[in-house]
């Protein structure tokens, strides 16, 4: 066991869902990271959250919402998704930067397995 | 622009062999090279890091080799055992912060 949870595992939603992942990490990190992984693509950095800061969000799309109520836990918040954001979402914490400082090592969630018909 | 390049998409190796998978990148603020097994169902798990300032790297039956000039790296996995068999993600990072740039994985199967 990561230390770090996803629910749910797997999730099948129609483009006009509403819907929300969660993450929760036991690891007493800091930082915390939404993930989109697709088939044949490197893993691709969504969002990151620093000491529950939003510290970066790369270009993705509106209908992808981020939450991160405290350093535990982090929601994707999914609305009016299209075919092509069907992917394994992944989830990963670390002990977070500019504190500790030299590499910051991300330990992953096992994700989600999302589907949108 | 993809960051880390990785070859092969997928590899067979009998039980026993080596396997070897490589990566290559371009940006020479890279400084530190983790690879990331990653099993169905699960997420990526860090297998073993390099920093550039050595050329190997060895742990049991895992070896990162690291060239900096030709900027590539690669993982063998000596002796491959069937339960070896997983996806295969290297990465490369500045070294300080948590931005990591991966590659696109290798399947790796190792057949009894």
């Amino acid at each position: 066991e990561t230390g770090v949870t996803q629910t749910p595992r797997h999730l099948v939603m129609g483009m006009t869902n509403k819907k929300s992942l969660k993450c929760e990490q036991h690891l007493g990190h800091n930082a915390m990271y939404w993930y989109k992984q697709s088939a044949k693509k490197p893993l691709e950095l969504m969002f990151v959250y620093n000491f529950k800061e939003q510290t970066e969000n790369n270009s993705v799309p509106s209908r992808f919402s981020p939450e991160c109520p405290n350093s535990s836990h982090l929601f994707l918040h999914l609305h009016t998704l299209q075919p092509e954001d069907s992917a394994l979402y992944l989830c990963a914490s670390s002990q977070g930067t500019p504190r500790s400082g030299g590499i910051d090592e991300q330990y992953f969630g096992p994700g989600t397995r999302l589907t949108v018909t | 622009q993809q960051q880390v390049k990785q070859s092969p998409q997928s590899l067979i190796v009998q039980k026993g062999g080596i396997s070897i998978i490589n990566c290559a990148y371009e940006n020479t603020a890279f400084d530190y090279f983790p690879w990331y097994q990653q099993f169905p169902g699960k997420g990526p798990a860090l297998l073993i890091a390099i920093r550039p300032d050595v050329s190997e790297k060895k742990e049991g039956r895992f070896t990162i080799s690291f060239n900096k000039s030709a900027k590539q790296f690669s993982l063998h996995i000596m002796d491959s055992q069937p339960g070896d068999s997983a996806t295969y993600f290297c990465a490369a990072s500045p070294g300080t912060g948590n931005q990591f740039y991966f590659g696109t994985g290798t399947s790796l199967t190792v057949i009894p």
